[in-house]
């Protein structure tokens, strides 16, 4: 089925540990981004990619890093992670500014990280 | 900045009764609203939508009306069911601004027999 795949669905992690988070697209969506999700503050904005070749920070972007090298694929890393970025982690996909299905976001199922 | 604020949860109804959910926005331009829905263990899926003053999105009997005066989109439903059980998230987007979508905090609906 078309759509957003994540993995892994769920990680822990120790304190300074790397890791990468994967989210792939099949619906040749040209915007992706990564929000977080933590109790009482809704979704937050880490990073999001207009298209390939292209980020830019959102809202919480201290302590990922991200890269677009194609359409389809939109990895999160935790370079060195913190407590602090335990949390759930979502992919999600839109067509262009210009598209029909501008500005309606398909969400992958999440990623759910502990960091110890 | 951009805000929304919903009212907070969670919100306990027996099956049939009437659902509201508050929604009320701060926009720097001219917002879209959305109502996003998240059932337990997935991710959120667009309930409905509405993009300019005074339209209505409408989805699965939810309905949302976009009040420009009081600057509010909240959710309701005239019978509600087990199945509605879920966290509701209201969300904007400003026109011009890309897909960058601005959420509130969540209300988690629990629906009883």
């Amino acid at each position: 089925n078309a759509g957003v795949t994540q993995t892994p669905k769920f990680q822990v992690l120790k304190t300074g540990q790397s890791m990468t988070l994967q989210c792939a697209q099949d619906m040749n969506h040209e915007y992706m981004s990564w929000y977080r999700q933590d109790p009482g503050m809704g979704l937050r904005l880490i990073h999001y990619s207009v298209g390939a070749g292209i980020t830019d920070q959102g809202e919480v972007p201290n302590g990922y890093n991200v890269s677009r090298s194609t359409t389809e694929d939109f990895p999160l890393r935790l370079l060195s992670a913190a407590p602090s970025q335990t949390s759930v982690y979502f992919c999600a996909s839109s067509g262009g500014f210009l598209s029909a299905g501008a500005n309606v976001l398909t969400f992958g199922a999440g990623s759910r990280l502990t960091v110890l | 900045g951009d805000s929304v604020t919903q009212m907070e949860g969670p919100v306990t109804l027996s099956e049939e009764a009437f659902l509201t959910i508050n929604c009320t926005y701060t926009a720097t331009g001219y917002p879209s609203l959305f109502w996003y829905v998240q059932y337990p263990g997935e991710g959120l899926q667009l309930l409905l939508k509405a993009t300019k003053a005074d339209d209505k999105g409408s989805n699965k009997g939810f309905e949302a009306t976009y009040r420009k005066e009081t600057t509010s989109f909240h959710l309701e439903k005239g019978s509600v069911q087990v199945s509605d059980s879920a966290v509701y998230f209201c969300a904007l987007t400003i026109t011009g601004g890309g897909n960058k979508l601005t959420f509130g905090t969540g209300t988690q609906l629990k629906v009883e027999l």
